[in-house]
């Protein structure tokens, strides 16, 4: 099956800072997701993104198909925004399959 | 974007007893999906749920373990069968119109002892 690969696996920022996430996989998708799973385990589905990209708010999403990779870009970063970002390339039947995440803490 | 119940949103259980998490979801939708994400982990797919039919399992997960029912486009239900402490993880729904963003419900909290 298809290898997803997410970077860094774990980060921490000072609030106001921007970062980039990172996600590789090894094949062909339909599309990818990104997601994030809030400090309640509740998951909020951030982008739709199979390919180019996609901004909103503080946060975009690049993915670049034929390279196989996505990047997740935020910026201004808030505490809010803690939690763990799982990037998800869809195959087939719409089936997704998760990266292991990235685990974000920003401080005040 | 659909809204997705799912219930109980926690239990404790013996070892060796069944449990049945209900997944409801606001507007039809064409697929459903249940996920497994086991302490520090991330997501794994345990099944699509078909409506009207038996559900599709991935590698790894079994019917007589994990079996599913799908009876129209807007509900499913998973049960977890003589449970073991290894199955205590966060079980959650999904949804999806297909080609479209996937949603998820806040997720079951097992734990078995």
């Amino acid at each position: 099956g298809i290898q997803v690969e997410q970077s860094p696996p774990d980060l921490i920022l000072q609030e106001g800072a921007n970062s980039t996430l990172r996600c590789n996989f090894s094949d062909s998708v339909n599309n990818l997701q990104w997601f994030h799973q809030n400090p309640w385990g509740q998951l909020i589905n951030l982008f739709y993104i199979p390919s180019g990209t996609k901004q909103n708010g503080r946060l975009s999403a690049t993915t670049v198909a034929t390279e196989r990779y996505s990047l997740l870009y935020i910026s201004s970063s808030q505490t809010t925004d803690s939690g763990v970002y799982f990037c998800a390339p869809e195959t087939s039947g719409s089936r997704l399959t998760f990266g292991e995440g990235t685990q974000l803490t920003v401080n005040p | 974007s659909a809204v997705i119940s799912q219930k109980p949103s926690r239990d404790i259980c013996q070892r060796g007893t069944s449990l049945t998490i209900q997944c409801q979801v606001d507007s039809q939708v064409t697929m459903m999906f249940w996920y497994r994400q086991q302490p520090g982990q991330s997501l794994t797919l345990i099944a699509t749920a078909n409506q009207g039919s038996e559900a599709t399992y991935e590698s790894g997960f079994v019917i007589d373990k994990f079996p599913i029912s799908r009876p129209n486009l807007t509900f499913s239900t998973l049960t977890v069968s003589n449970m073991s402490p290894e199955d205590s993880s966060i079980y959650l729904c999904s949804a999806s119109g297909g080609e479209t963003e996937a949603f998820f419900g806040q997720g079951t909290r097992l734990t078995v002892v």
